[in-house]
Order: C-alpha cells, then structure tokens, then sequence
C-alpha cells in the first residue's frame, strides 16, 4: 500500500511570489491535514480537509489556502510569499476524521524562500 | 490557547540505556493521545494511539502510559539502540485539529 506523498520535496520561492504544494494520501483515506513547521517550533496546524470541505483551520493568515478534489488528493497554496514562510510542509492523511484517527506523514515539502 | 509540553527537550543516552520522556497536555476533555517517532529525513511515523480506557501500550522496547487524571504520558525506551535516535512527538486532539508538543530529541550514542 503506497504511502502519502508530497510533490515537490523541494522548493526555492522569492518573496511575493505564491506556490502551489501537492498531497496525495493513502487509497481510501477522506481526510488530509497540513502542518507547518519551522525552526524551534513544532508541527503547526494549518487546515483539514475531508470530503472536499475544508472542516478546521489553523490560526494562519488567508495567503495560506488549501483545496481537496474528490479524489482525496489536495493541494495547499501560500501566495505573496514572506520570508517567513519557509518551512517544512507536512501533509497527513487519515480514514476518518475524529480523535482516535492515525494519521500518516508524507515526507513532506521543503520551502526556502529568498 | 492549549498548551501541549514535553520534556526533557532532549536527551543524550548510552547505546543500552533506558529512557523515558514525558507529554503533558489538559486533563480536561480528553479523548485520545497520539505519539510520533520522526526520523531525520523520514516522516513522522505513528507509534501509539492512547486512549481512555487503554492500558500500558507496547511495540517492542517502546511502551507508553497514561494518566488523564493529571494530564501526562510517559514514552519508555527499554534498552536504547542507535537506531532509536529521533524526535518523540506527542499529540493531543483539539477540536477538530491535533496540537503537537515541540517533542524531545533523542540521541543514542554507541
């Protein structure tokens, strides 16, 4: 059974531009959340996404979007870049939503923006 | 805001030595506890989900307990190996999201 993964695994932005990062979960999975995490932080929440709709939100500005299509696979966009941003992106997917849910690591993307 | 802390935020031991780390997190509407190994360069990988009703959770030297009463969960490494070498990270359900704890860096040295 293939993993979660992220395309692309690395990525060079300059500021004020926007980016576009991909998540493709297990088969079968409904549910992907975004984390963000950088140096000296933990993982940071950004969004959840199950069944199309995004159901919760992380405390980050609305240059960070997100969308799922119906084939579970989503997408999250940041766009007018800052310095700030860069970070590892991590996806996670899940069967279901709820406390008891394992969720399953991609390996995340790489932002650096310049 | 839900704080969720681990301690100690790392910790050097001996190839043989055990560990063991804690996660706090609010004692007060609790449903599940989740624990992370992550590897350098690899992705979080799931180790336990505790639960309410769980007992003392295990998978091969690594156990966890719980106590939901005070809000703490201990992770217990028996014997460390090098390959045990990696961030523990804690989770607690919030709502609809997870709050992670900023995890306890483990090195094992040979």
């Amino acid at each position: 059974k293939a993993g979660v993964t992220q395309t692309p695994r690395y990525l060079i932005k300059t500021r004020g531009q926007q980016v576009t990062l991909s998540c493709s979960p297990i088969s079968g999975h409904r549910s992907v959340s975004w984390y963000q995490q950088t140096p000296g932080q933990g993982l940071q929440f950004l969004f959840e996404y199950f069944s199309e709709t995004q159901r919760n939100k992380g405390n980050f500005p609305g240059r960070f979007s997100g969308r799922q299509f119906s084939n579970s696979r989503s997408e999250m966009n940041v766009s007018t870049l800052e310095l700030g941003d860069s970070a590892l992106y991590l996806c996670a997917s899940s069967l279901g939503q709820g406390p008891y849910n394992e969720q399953f690591f991609g390996p995340g993307t790489r932002l650096t923006v310049l | 805001i839900l704080n969720v802390e681990q301690s100690p935020q790392s910790l050097h031991v001996q190839e043989g030595d055990s560990t063991n780390f804690t996660c706090s997190f609010p004692s007060s509407n609790f449903y599940a506890l989740h624990w992370y190994r992550w590897e350098t360069a690899k992705s979080p990988e799931a180790l336990f989900v505790m639960t309410l009703n769980g007992d003392e959770k295990k998978k091969g030297r690594i156990s966890a307990t719980l106590n939901t009463k005070e809000g703490y969960s201990y992770l217990y490494i028996k014997g460390s190996q090098p390959e045990d070498s990696a961030t523990y990270l804690c989770a607690f359900p919030y709502g609809q999201n997870f709050v992670f704890g900023p995890g306890t860096r483990l090195s094992v040295l040979p």
